[in-house]
């Protein structure tokens, strides 16, 4: 247990669906992070919020928003996805998002299949 | 970001000592290294972090040697439980961003 979860575990959806990952963090952290994990490829950032606002994207594609509400909690919203956005999808946090040596803490993640 | 290459996998029996090594040739003054550990269906885990000489924790030990463009994980009498991929990252200290690169890790498989 990390103090990050992640909601839901797995998911399954069409292409035209419309659907959202939920984080949640209880250590009090005030960066949170999303990363795509495809099969045998690097975990990949897509997107950092510190303080709420978001500090990073990194090219990610539209169908992919972000959401993040407080300190607290990160959303992923997901429309309109193509099966190769099949993936296991982390949430993590860090204390602030201002140095590459704080530690962060990962969720367990969420599997999306695209169909 | 200081580019690493690291083994792809590695095998060890239970009990044995397991040193998986890191290069990491571009490392800069104020970088720091930095393992994760992956178990399957998880997300990483934080292991260990160090800047120079050696460091050591209750799971691991990072040794550095003087020119820091190498870094070796140890991990002392491995068990099954210690199969997981495991990530060696280099990155600042407050440069304004958090932005670790993971690369591909390092699978350790420990067999019985």
């Amino acid at each position: 247990e990390t103090g990050v979860t992640q909601t839901p575990r797995h998911l399954v959806m069409g292409m035209t669906n419309k659907k959202s990952l939920k984080c949640e963090q209880h250590l009090g952290h005030n960066a949170m992070y999303w990363y795509k994990q495809s099969a045998k490829k690097p975990l990949e950032l897509m997107f950092v919020y510190n303080f709420k606002e978001q500090t990073e994207n990194n090219s990610v594609p539209s169908r992919f928003s972000p959401e993040c509400p407080n300190s607290s909690h990160l959303f992923l919203h997901l429309h309109t996805l193509q099966p190769e956005d099949s993936a296991l999808y982390l949430c993590a946090s860090s204390q602030d998002a201002g140095s590459s040596t704080d530690t962060q803490y990962f969720g367990p993640g969420t599997r999306l299949t695209v169909l | 970001l200081a580019k690493t290459t690291q083994p792809i996998s590695m095998d060890s029996y239970e009990g044995q000592e397991v040193n998986i090594t890191c290069s990491h040739n571009n490392i800069a003054t104020n970088d720091y290294i930095t393992w994760y550990q992956q178990f399957p269906s998880q997300g990483p885990r934080f292991i260990i972090q160090g800047y120079k000489t050696k460091v050591t924790n209750e799971v691991a030990s990072l040794f550095i040697p003087a020119d820091r463009k190498s870094s070796t994980l140890s991990l002392p009498r491995v068990s099954l439980s210690d199969t997981a991929v495991y990530y060696c990252l280099v990155g600042p200290y407050q440069t304004g961003a958090n932005n670790l690169f993971f690369g591909t890790g390092t699978r350790l498989t420990v067999i019985p």
